[in-house]
């Protein structure tokens, strides 16, 4: 299975901050990488694909890049509704595979 | 457009099998452009596919789950099914159905997702 690596695990930040998330997979998977946002006791949404796709109404404060092994997630200009857990997901090879999560709290 | 609901049994006992409906409306479950599929959530740890099933019936499972796993679908209710079988207290989850696309760069990602079913294993 592809290992997928998120850092930092958490993180507090203020409102307006700029604000990245690193996931790593253990072997390369292209550009098949998605982003999902998750909110307590909600679903996760689905904010990016394809590495860098912004999903339709998802805002573009939200943005990623990457390909190969190492990828980001950035948000520019944190808002309130933006406090939540980010988990990065390979879609490269079954099984799919997801990050542990990175917990964006309010500093 | 697409929407899913996770129904089934809040509370299961070990070593009995979970079973699970997600009820797709918007959308075909026949349709030759979606896969449909399971995914869970133990309480504060993260996601873990369990899953996949095509409209042909052909099914995707994580191997780490394999030999408890079934998933089934009915296409004249428009509904697909999980099962898990010879439960511990380590399938204690919230699982989510979701719908991923067949084809394009888009295959394996997830959206959307159902409201999640909170699945507790317990005597």
């Amino acid at each position: 299975d592809i290992q997928m690596t998120q850092s930092p695990s958490s993180l507090s930040a203020s409102v307006g901050d700029r604000v990245t998330v690193t996931c790593r997979a253990s072997q390369s998977i292209s550009n098949y990488l998605s982003w999902y946002q998750q909110k307590p006791g909600r679903a996760p949404k689905l904010l990016i694909y394809s590495a860098s796709t912004l999903q339709s109404r998802v805002p573009s404060r939200f943005s990623a890049s990457g390909s190969g092994t190492d990828f980001t997630l950035t948000i520019t200009s944190l808002q309130p509704e933006d406090f939540a857990s980010y988990y990065c997901q390979q879609s490269y090879t079954a099984p799919w595979t997801f990050g542990q999560g990175t917990k964006v709290e309010i500093k | 457009q697409l929407q899913l609901q996770e129904s089934g049994p809040g509370l299961v006992k070990p070593s009995e099998t979970l079973s699970l409906t997600c009820t797709v409306s918007g959308g075909f479950i026949s349709s030759t452009s979606y896969y449909w599929g399971w995914i869970r959530q133990p309480p504060g740890k993260g996601l873990e596919w369990i899953g996949s099933i095509y409209y042909s019936g052909s099914t995707y499972y994580n191997p780490s789950l394999k030999s408890r796993v079934t998933i089934s679908a009915d296409t004249s209710k428009n509904h697909f099914s999980l099962k898990l079988s010879s439960l511990t207290a380590a399938d204690t989850a919230v699982y989510y159905c979701a719908t991923s696309p067949a084809a394009g760069i888009a295959t394996g990602t997830f959206d959307p997702w159902g409201q999640g079913a909170l699945v507790t294993v317990s005597s």
